[in-house]
């Protein structure tokens, strides 16, 4: 079966700092997501994507987050200033075609800020 | 708002045990349901979906019926094996741009 492949797997960064974190989607679908689970809370959405622009976004997805599909392959979500309570897990997912429903998502990157 | 509440774990079972994941929503209208699984090292995965009242959906052995009047949509499997241990998470979604509201999640482990 089709795999969203995310990258890195872990990410560690200093309070204050940018990062990216980066997705590759299942190549032929068209609405892309992204979710995050801190620990031992529940997964939360974060913002979904089609047509190269934000859908919807939830509260968390402030001025601090962008998304962006750079290529025809990436799905990339940014964090500008990283803050403690943005150590999470962070889900990318994708859905298209006949099962819009159906979201496939990736293993995750576990990003931590110190 | 929407919210998902399920059954804490972990539930421990052995091998050919029934299952049952208790899962119950609060949302306006009329959400699609589903399951997804999270095995170890790996991203959720769809388990089974269910759109409207009394709907059952089914995959692998597990089953979940869409009860609009105990707003609940519990996980069964008959006959558990080593392999479904994972994680299992109640989810719905309630508007159009797959914004899904997730349960807390059930650690299920299986014994031999």
């Amino acid at each position: 079966e089709p795999e969203v492949t995310q990258t890195p797997s872990h990410q560690v960064t200093q309070m204050g700092q940018e990062v990216i974190l980066r997705c590759v989607p299942i190549s032929n679908h068209l609405y892309f997501y992204w979710y995050r689970q801190i620990l031992g809370q529940k997964v939360e959405f974060l913002v979904s994507f089609y047509n190269n622009e934000i859908s919807e976004k939830s509260e968390i997805f402030d001025d601090q987050f962008s998304v962006e599909r750079p290529d025809g392959s990436n799905f990339t979500l940014k964090i500008r200033s990283t803050k403690l309570e943005d150590s999470a897990m962070y889900f990318c997912a994708s859905s298209g075609g006949d099962a819009y429903e159906k979201l496939f998502f990736g293993s995750g990157t576990q990003l931590s800020v110190l | 708002g929407n919210s998902v509440t399920q059954m804490e774990g972990p539930v421990t079972l052995s091998e050919e045990a029934f299952l049952t994941i208790n899962c119950t929503y609060t949302a306006t209208g009329y959400p699609s349901l589903f399951w997804y699984v999270q095995y170890p090292g790996e991203g959720l995965q769809l388990l089974l979906k269910a759109t409207k009242a009394d709907d059952k959906g089914s995959n692998k052995g597990f089953e979940a019926t869409y009860r609009k009047e105990t707003t609940s949509f519990h996980l069964e499997k008959g006959s558990v094996q080593v392999s479904d241990s994972a994680v299992y998470f109640c989810a719905l979604n309630n508007n159009a741009g797959n914004m899904l509201t997730f349960g807390g999640g059930t650690r299920l482990m299986v014994k031999p």
